[in-house]
């Protein structure tokens, strides 16, 4: 069965900082990407996807995440935070053809001013 | 509408009561989908519609959850007979494309469920 998995599941940084969330997925097939974020008191909003071309993803924001097939993975980047990025985020991946999305258990993000 | 909108946002229900959380999604969209996101977890998907045609409710956990998109626009979620290891956040999502598979789900603010 597919999973996805997320490595760190509290990070703290202050403004400024680089940063970077882990995302794993087990799946052996072709697979699309994303990073959804979820601001307090809001809604999944997409961050970016991947779906073919270029591994090296931007998304909304400053954030951009790196395919690597070999390693299975698409890991969320941003060079500097601001404390209006404390949110949750989320990997998932879609392989089906329903669009049925698999998420990780999500990244609390903690931003100091 | 502008986004997905889900009712009610909050919703507390007697262990044994029936509860129904509805769903409208954006004007047009064809696919429909239903998770439901525990305390502390990522969303888990229940079930997807493709207009009004349920094509995969492999996620239901149990025969107490039923859905239905009669006209291939707004959802219901029901549950019956509830027990408190549903409570959660119930999350809908829609896309435009037939089969969702390349284009962005939307996603509303999710109806929280306590069961008490």
């Amino acid at each position: 069965a597919q999973s996805v998995s997320q490595h760190n599941h509290h990070v703290i940084l202050s403004e400024a900082a680089s940063l970077e969330l882990g995302c794993n997925y087990s799946y052996g097939g072709t697979v699309n990407l994303f990073w959804y974020v979820q601001y307090p008191g809001q809604h999944l909003q997409l961050l970016l996807k991947y779906f073919s071309g270029d591994p090296l993803v931007k998304g909304i924001k400053g954030f951009e995440a790196e395919f690597i097939k070999s390693k299975f993975s698409f890991n969320l980047r941003k060079p500097s935070v601001q404390w209006s990025d404390t949110a949750e985020y989320f990997c998932a991946v879609s392989s089906s053809n329903t669009g049925k999305l698999i998420f990780g258990q999500g990244t609390t993000l903690q931003v100091k001013p | 509408g502008a986004g997905v909108s889900q009712s009610p946002r909050y919703k507390v229900a007697k262990r044994g009561q029936d509860v129904a959380l509805r769903c409208d999604p954006i004007s047009g969209h064809v696919s429909l989908f239903w998770y439901q996101q525990a305390l502390g977890q990522g969303p888990e998907f229940l079930t997807y519609f493709q207009n009004e045609a349920q094509l995969d409710k492999s996620g239901l956990p149990s025969d107490r959850f039923f859905a239905e998109r009669p006209e291939g626009s707004v959802s219901t979620l029901k549950i019956q007979r509830t027990q408190q290891e549903d409570s959660a956040v119930y999350l809908c999502a829609s896309s435009f494309d037939r089969g969702g598979y390349n284009t962005e789900a939307f996603f509303g603010q999710g109806t929280r469920l306590t069961v008490v």
